[in-house]
Formats: structure tokens, C-alpha cells, sequence
């Protein structure tokens, strides 16, 4: 089983829809990130977590919103998708020594919003 | 704003070459971060080497960092068509105050073809 996990892989909606994309780790780590690629801008942050009760908001935070439900769990939503959301959505997980470590990504959620 | 900028965009090479890539940063970082994605698969980390190294081995790959700079290469020797892929450079920011800002801040990404 993959350690970070990401839902739905894949997902095509329609404009002005509500979606959530939702993101569970078995690696133990305090730290959860959401970030968006685009084609040609290869990936921004969209916002972390350093723990559940620690959420900030990344470059590109307009027009989205997270939720750390638990330790392992970090869904990010959409609460009225538009076209120009239509990206691939990553999931990754750190621990943390005082500086940024490695980031442990899930497999991506491709989101199209038509 | 990107912090972290890759060069080349795109690569191409044969099997058995060597491949470098360059990345290109703006402010004082703790570390410097290469990952590798195939195409729209999640991003795998190759090598992290901090901003007191010069250079740093693993297997294949050869990092090297240079402060005064602010660059950073990435070397792949004997490349084979299994490397084909996209390189991003992603740094952890120093603050001013110390510490870091607690996450990474990604390129563009250089994306490397090579052929057998």
C-alpha cells in the first residue's frame, strides 16, 4: 500500500461544483501539503500543515480550502470549481528536523473542471 | 514567484551520455532538493544537500551547490532511457530570523528524453 494515499485519482466536474480531493498518509508525519502543477509551471503550493491545528496558506491559496481532520488526513476543496482549476493536485508529507526535509508525494489527483 | 528556476527547459540525449541540469535560486535557502517525476506520477526525491555542502553523491546522480551563486547542477552519469523523465530543484528557505519556512519551493522543472 502506498504510504500517501490521494482521492479521487481522477475527476472531471462541472463549473461551479463543489468538490474535495482528500489525502491520508501511514508515514507518521506531522507535516501535509497540497500543491497544484500546471503544465509549464511545474508545482505551487497551495497551502501545508504543520499539525492539526496549524494551517497555512500557501502562493496560491485563492479559491481553495483545507481541512487536517486528523494527524493523517488533509483534504483540500474547491468550494465552486472553475475551469482554470483544471490541474493535477499533489499530496506530500514531511518530517521535520528544524528545516524542510524530504517530501513524500501520493500519485496525484487529476481534476477537470469543465 | 518561482524561487527556483531549471535549466535547460527540456534535454535531450542518447543512452550512455552524461545529462546536467542547472537550477537557479534568488534567496538564501537551507537546503537544496532534486526530485524526479515520470510523466504524471507523483514526484520522487533524488538527493537533498545542504547549503554547508559543496557536493554530494548518489549512485549515478552528482549534486553540487553553490552558494555565492545560488545554483545548483544536478549530474546523471551513463544515462540510460529508464532516466527519461522530469528533474525539478525545490529549496527550503532560510528566514531571516533563522529556521526555515517549513515547506519547499519548486522550479519549473527540466524535462530530460533519452534515447536508446
Amino acid at each position: 500500500d502506498a504510504d500517501v494515499t490521494q482521492t479521487p485519482r481522477n475527476r472531471i466536474t462541472k463549473t461551479g461544483k463543489r468538490i474535495m480531493l482528500e489525502c491520508s498518509q501511514t508515514k507518521g508525519h506531522d507535516r501535509m501539503y497540497w500543491y497544484r502543477q500546471d503544465p509549464g509551471l511545474g508545482l505551487r503550493l497551495i497551502y501545508y500543515s504543520f499539525d492539526v491545528k496549524d494551517i497555512n496558506k500557501g502562493e496560491i491559496s485563492d479559491g481553495y480550502s483545507v481541512s487536517r481532520q486528523a494527524q493523517a488526513k488533509f483534504s483540500l476543496s474547491l468550494e465552486s470549481a472553475i475551469p482554470n482549476q483544471t490541474a493535477l493536485y499533489f499530496c506530500a508529507t514531511s518530517d521535520f528536523a528544524g528545516v524542510t526535509g524530504e517530501l513524500f508525494f501520493g500519485e496525484g489527483s487529476r481534476l477537470t473542471v469543465l | 514567484s518561482q524561487q527556483g528556476e531549471e535549466d535547460p527547459q527540456a534535454l535531450s540525449i542518447q543512452e550512455g551520455e552524461n545529462a546536467t541540469m542547472n537550477c537557479s535560486y534568488k534567496t538564501s535557502i537551507n537546503n537544496l532538493q532534486w526530485y524526479r517525476q515520470n510523466s504524471g506520477r507523483g514526484l520522487v526525491h533524488l538527493i537533498l544537500i545542504r547549503s554547508n555542502e559543496r557536493e554530494k553523491h548518489s549512485g549515478r546522480l552528482r549534486v553540487t551547490l553553490d552558494t555565492s551563486k545560488k545554483s545548483s547542477s544536478l549530474l546523471i552519469t551513463a544515462s540510460r532511457a529508464a532516466d527519461t523523465a522530469s528533474y525539478f530543484c525545490a529549496t527550503d528557505l532560510f528566514l531571516n530570523y533563522g529556521g526555515s519556512q517549513g515547506n519547499l519551493i519548486f522550479g519549473k522543472g527540466t524535462k530530460l528524453s533519452v534515447k536508446p
